[in-house]
């Protein structure tokens, strides 16, 4: 069981340029998450995607768009890359109560993306 | 956007001490409460999730308080140890967005 994946993990890119993170989760859960995490600032929500075929903006969606493939997979485009976009991004998804979890849900993370805009 | 935030900032502690942080969050529109325990390289993990006014949760030596009418959260850890050395996270939940403060960096000194 992989949970959430990320790709790729590491990537540096020139101010311009563009690219996607690619997430997938194997667990079946409905909501999708992207976070970025700078220094002092923690986890900021970009986007979410309550179930396949939706996504809602979140606190910083400016620079960004996001695809909802499928149930599984949920991706982060940068289609112009700015040096303020350098940080870590992390993908979640929201595993629901009733499934042997903590009531509310929990999220589970991936193991991070971090980008370099140069 | 709501403002959640976590105190202190960083704490350092000597193996076999208590210690506690807290969360504070707006009181309106709760949810829930999420704590997270994030070692560094690796991704968040649940710790706790709470609902309820007065909530208490207990796993091993970590514990955590819910007050929703205030707007703050605590948890707790009895004994410390080496491998309790993380950065601690809390979440609010409103709907379906979870808000999240900038954690508390624990290092346990052996």
């Amino acid at each position: 069981n992989a949970g959430v994946t990320q790709t790729p993990k590491f990537q540096v890119l020139k101010t311009g340029q563009s690219m996607t993170l690619q997430c997938a989760q194997d667990m079946n859960h409905n909501s999708m998450y992207w976070y970025r995490q700078d220094p002092g600032m923690g986890l900021r929500l970009i986007y979410y995607s309550a179930s396949e075929g939706t996504t809602d903006k979140g606190e910083v969606p400016n620079g960004y768009n996001v695809s909802r493939l499928n149930k599984r997979e949920f991706s982060l485009r940068l289609e112009s890359a700015a040096p303020s976009q350098t940080s870590v991004y992390f993908c979640a998804s929201l595993k629901m109560p009733g499934q042997g979890t903590m009531s509310s849900g929990e999220l589970f993370f991936g193991e991070g993306s971090r980008l370099t805009v140069l | 956007i709501l403002n959640v935030e976590q105190s202190p900032q960083s704490l350092h502690v000597q193996e076999g001490d208590s210690t506690n942080f807290t969360c504070s969050f707006p009181s309106s529109n709760f949810y829930a409460l999420h704590w997270y325990r994030w070692e560094t390289a690796k991704s968040p993990e649940a710790l706790f999730v709470m609902t309820l006014n007065g909530d208490e949760k207990k796993k091993g030596r970590i514990s955590a308080t819910l007050n929703t009418k205030e707007g703050y959260s605590y948890l707790y850890i009895k004994g410390s140890q080496p491998e309790d050395s993380a950065t601690y996270l809390c979440a609010h939940r409103t709907g379906n967005q979870f808000y999240f403060g900038t954690g508390t960096s624990l290092t346990v000194i052996p």
